[in-house]
């Protein structure tokens, strides 16, 4: 069974730090997929990676995926009070069915 | 413009009853899956669907049941609601391989 570990399982920082979340697993996975969830929501998609070694950038936002596709981590420069939610890593399988890690509940302060 | 819906939002049974969650999306999907979220397990697969008639047990499918008879919707059953299977139910759907999955707003089940 593939499992996808992310850590850390909360954090709570200041408004303005930096953070860096990581997804790690002992399985490769074709692509790797981060969701952010909101309380109340379903998760909504941030990014799909899918070459090792990869890096996106969305606006503050950095995800890498390892160079050997067993992981992947998620950077946030400058955190803002909107960036807080639950963090989601999803690996995809080899019959393309996602595996979920257990989340990153993050909390900005002002 | 496309979504994906769920109904109830919200639902209490008893023990051993038999109950259905619906999701609808109109963004004519094939492929179409059942999660559950608990706290510390992230999201777990419980059933899943290519396309019509088509269905699949996920990684924690005992006591769960789908069926896929257009194209839009996939209803999950239990077919004797346990305490165990409080929990928040999410239905999503993809275009394929590596696509994004489209979550619906989730279902907060409880089973006393």
């Amino acid at each position: 069974t593939q499992l996808l570990e992310q850590s850390p399982q909360f954090l709570s920082i200041q408004e303005g730090e930096n953070l860096t979340v990581y997804c790690n697993s002992s399985s490769v996975f074709s692509s790797l997929q981060w969701y952010r969830q909101e309380p109340g929501e379903g998760p909504v998609l941030l990014v799909t990676v899918v070459t090792g070694g990869e890096v996106k950038k969305l606006k503050r936002l950095t995800f890498q995926f390892g160079d050997a596709r067993k992981d992947s981590s998620l950077h946030i420069t400058a955190a803002q009070t909107g960036d807080t939610g639950l963090y989601l890593c999803a690996g995809s399988d080899s019959s393309y069915k996602l595996i979920f890690g257990s989340g990153t509940r993050l909390l900005v302060r002002p | 413009d496309a979504e994906i819906t769920q109904s109830p939002r919200h639902k209490i049974t008893e023990t051993g009853r038999q109950v259905t969650l619906a999701c609808h999306q109109t963004w004519n999907h094939n492929n179409m899956f059942w999660y559950r979220q608990d706290l510390g397990h992230g999201l777990r697969l419980i059933h899943y669907s290519y396309g019509v008639q088509d269905t699949n047990k996920g990684e924690v499918s005992d006591g769960y049941s789908v069926s896929r008879s257009n194209t839009e919707d996939l209803p999950l059953t239990l077919e004797s609601a346990a305490s165990s299977q409080t929990s928040v139910y999410f239905c999503a759907s993809s275009a394929g391989p590596l696509r994004e999955q489209y979550f619906g707003p989730g279902t907060r089940l409880t089973v006393t």
